[in-house]
């Protein structure tokens, strides 16, 4: 069965660092992978997705993410936190030949220490 | 602007008392979903419908029913809300993956948080 991994339920970083969001996939077909966003008491925002092509994609707020399929990994980075960046995020996974269905990460909340 | 739109934003109900839920779209795609949502969780498929054909999930309970009337409303009906419902109900939708390559992602409304009392 596929599943969506993401390290950490919490990560915090300082205002200004590097932030990286971790998330590994399992799937025995090719993947379509997807971030969203989340603040509180909101719906979920589309940061970027992964389905073919160029395997560095980038996504609005200055966020971008790798595909490495040796690594099952779509790992979410920022290269400077900014104090609006605090929300959860969450990792998706979508099958090229599934029925709509996406599979979710637990989720990480992003905590910026000023 | 294209949007998904959920009313009402906050939803307070008596235990027992049914409930209804509504979502609208603006962005004419086939496909319509219901999310559940607590706390610090991933939202929860309870079902969707691909034009008018609906597809529950096996996990959802029975307490919970949707309708779509036409292409840009669903609703999601709690016949019997429990403590337990309590949660941010979200509605999304996407286009239809067989016609349009590339069109995975999932468009989410703002959601409707339900308070049982």
């Amino acid at each position: 069965a596929q599943s969506v991994t993401q390290l950490g339920s919490h990560v915090s970083v300082s205002e200004g660092a590097l932030v990286l969001l971790r998330c590994n996939y399992s799937s025995s077909v090719p993947p379509y992978l997807f971030w969203y966003v989340q603040y509180p008491n909101q719906g979920l925002q589309l940061l970027l997705k992964y389905t073919t092509g160029a395997t560095l994609v980038k996504g609005i707020n200055g966020f971008e993410a790798e595909f490495k399929k040796s690594e099952t990994s779509f790992h979410l980075t920022k290269p400077s936190a900014h104090m609006s960046d605090a929300a959860e995020y969450f990792c998706a996974v979508s099958q090229s030949d599934s029925n709509y269905q996406l599979i979710w990460g637990a989720g990480t909340k992003l905590i910026i220490k000023p | 602007d294209a949007m998904v739109i959920q009313n009402p934003r906050y939803q307070v109900t008596q235990f027992g008392k049914p409930v209804t839920l509504s979502c609208s779209q603006t962005l004419n795609h086939n496909v319509m979903y219901w999310y559940q949502q607590k706390s610090s969780q991933a939202p929860k498929l309870l079902f969707h419908y691909y034009d008018k054909d609906f597809n529950n999930e096996a996990d959802t309970p029975d307490n919970f029913q949707s309708r779509r009337p036409n292409t840009s409303f669903c609703f999601l009906d709690i016949r019997s809300p429990g403590l337990g419902d309590a949660a941010m109900y979200l509605c999304a939708t996407s286009r239809d993956r067989w016609l349009e390559q590339d069109s995975y992602e999932q468009y989410f409304g703002p959601g409707t948080r339900l308070t049982v009392t």
